[in-house]
């Protein structure tokens, strides 16, 4: 099983749609949770850190399940320009930290 | 602040010969990263520093080494390349909360093509 499981995708949804992603981790201990966007070639990007009390940021919201070992990231009013790849990041200290990519989500969003 | 910068962009190497990756950073933080991304396998960490002088070795580090020998640089080399390092890498520095580790910001990218 790997340490961060994402869906790979891709989600193909029209404007102004609601998706939702998922992000399943492993690793109980895992202490740092982050979501980071990735354009086509380009360097991943710092979306949103997600909190156990759950986070909002604008038409984004990040949510942590730590029971079932889950985060998730809410896009509401989707844009043209949220197309991208959506990689969950799960860190955790065991003397030194470890930081687990996922394989990322593609997200595709047509006029 | 021109961030986390990274020098070549581009590199087409024949195997077994050896380079190394320039990564360097200017906002004074303490945590590097070297990863490899590679298609349908996500970023995965080949080495990192926690501070100057100090590396470890991250998910897959065999075929390369790293130095950190001034805060703001941290090498990666290759001594023999192989076509199963033909990747996309990046450079990442970030900072840390104590038990916490914080955002981390990535550089462009090199890739690197090993025929």
């Amino acid at each position: 099983r790997k340490e961060v499981e994402q869906d790979p995708g891709p989600f193909n949804v029209p404007e102004g749609a609601t998706v939702a992603f998922n992000c399943t981790y492993s690793n109980s201990a895992s202490q740092s949770f982050f979501w980071y966007r990735q354009d086509c070639r380009k360097e991943p990007k710092l979306l949103m850190s997600v909190y156990s009390s759950g986070n909002e940021d604008g038409r984004f919201t990040a949510q942590l399940n730590r029971a079932s070992q889950y985060i998730s990231l809410l896009i509401r009013d989707s844009k043209l320009s949220d197309s991208a790849t959506y990689l969950c990041v799960v860190i955790w200290n065991t003397g030194g930290f470890k930081t687990i990519f996922g394989a990322g989500t593609r997200l595709f969003v047509k006029a | 602040n021109a961030g986390v910068t990274q020098t070549p962009k581009f590199r087409v190497l024949k195997t077994g010969q050896s380079m190394t990756l320039l990564c360097a950073q200017d906002m004074n933080h303490e945590y590097m990263y070297w990863y490899r991304q590679d298609p349908g396998m996500g970023l995965r960490l080949i080495h990192y520093s926690v501070g100057e002088g100090t590396t470890a070795k991250g998910e897959v580090p065999d075929g390369y080494n790293v130095s950190r020998l001034k805060k703001q640089n941290f090498l990666l080399g290759l001594e023999s390349a192989a076509p199963s390092q033909t990747s996309v890498y990046f450079c990442a520095s970030g900072t840390s909360s104590g038990r916490y580790a914080e955002t981390q910001y990535f550089g462009p990218g090199t890739r690197l093509l090993v025929l």
